[in-house]
């Protein structure tokens, strides 16, 4: 199974903050990478597909990159509404894989 | 806009058979590319996929739960469904239906939509 792992596990930021998630899978994955947002209670959503690509809907203070191992998303300024946890999850080969998840909290 | 909602018992006991129902709407359960999958969640924990299958009945599922997991479709109903069995309590866990498949054309698949979830305890 490709195991994908996730960093920082948490971090604390306050609104407007930029914020960089990284995630890196134990091989590569190509753009087959896929970022969830859950808040509590909720069911995940889809926030960035292909590595890169914004899911519809989506804010575009949402970014996504990277190809091969390593990836990352950025929140270009935090909101409210952006306190959770992010997902990273791979497609490139079954199983697919979510990572651990990085929890956002307020500062 | 697509639509799901799992249905199901939210306690079962162990060694017994979960019985998980998603229903779709918004759109047919019969579209091109377009698999079906099942996501858990433990109490607190990380997110697992179960498995996906295909209108046609085409499946293909976690190797970690392969021997324990049915999958099948009704294309009548717009449902498709998910059995497993011999339960214990690690199988506590929110179970998620989910639309599993590529926003765009040529583009690697995700998951989306999501259903709300349903907790199953399993407990005696």
């Amino acid at each position: 199974d490709i195991q994908m792992t996730q960093s920082p596990s948490s971090l604390s930021a306050s609104v407007g903050d930029r914020v960089t998630l990284t995630c890196r899978a134990s091989q590569s994955v190509s753009n087959y990478l896929s970022w969830y947002q859950q808040i509590p209670g909720k069911a995940p959503r889809l926030l960035i597909y292909a590595a890169s690509r914004l899911q519809s809907g989506v804010p575009s203070r949402f970014s996504g990159s990277g190809s091969g191992t390593d990836f990352t998303l950025t929140i270009s300024s935090l909101q409210l509404e952006d306190f959770a946890t992010y997902y990273c999850q791979q497609s490139y080969a079954s199983p697919r894989t979510f990572g651990p998840g990085t929890k956002v909290e307020v500062k | 806009q697509l639509q799901l909602r799992e249905s199901g018992p939210g306690l079962v006991k162990p060694a017994e058979t979960l019985s998980l129902t998603c229903t779709v709407s918004g759109g047919s359960i019969i579209t091109k590319n377009y698999y079906w999958g099942w996501i858990r969640q433990a109490p607190g924990k990380g997110l697992e996929w179960i498995g996906s299958i295909y209108h046609s009945g085409v499946t293909y599922g976690n190797p970690s739960l392969k021997s324990r997991v049915s999958m099948s479709i009704d294309t009548s109903k717009n449902q498709f469904s998910l059995r497993l069995n011999s339960l214990t309590a690690a199988d506590t866990a929110v179970y998620y239906c989910v639309g599993d498949s590529s926003p765009i054309i040529a583009v690697p698949p995700s998951f989306d939509p999501w259903g709300q979830g349903t907790l199953v305890t399993v407990s005696s």
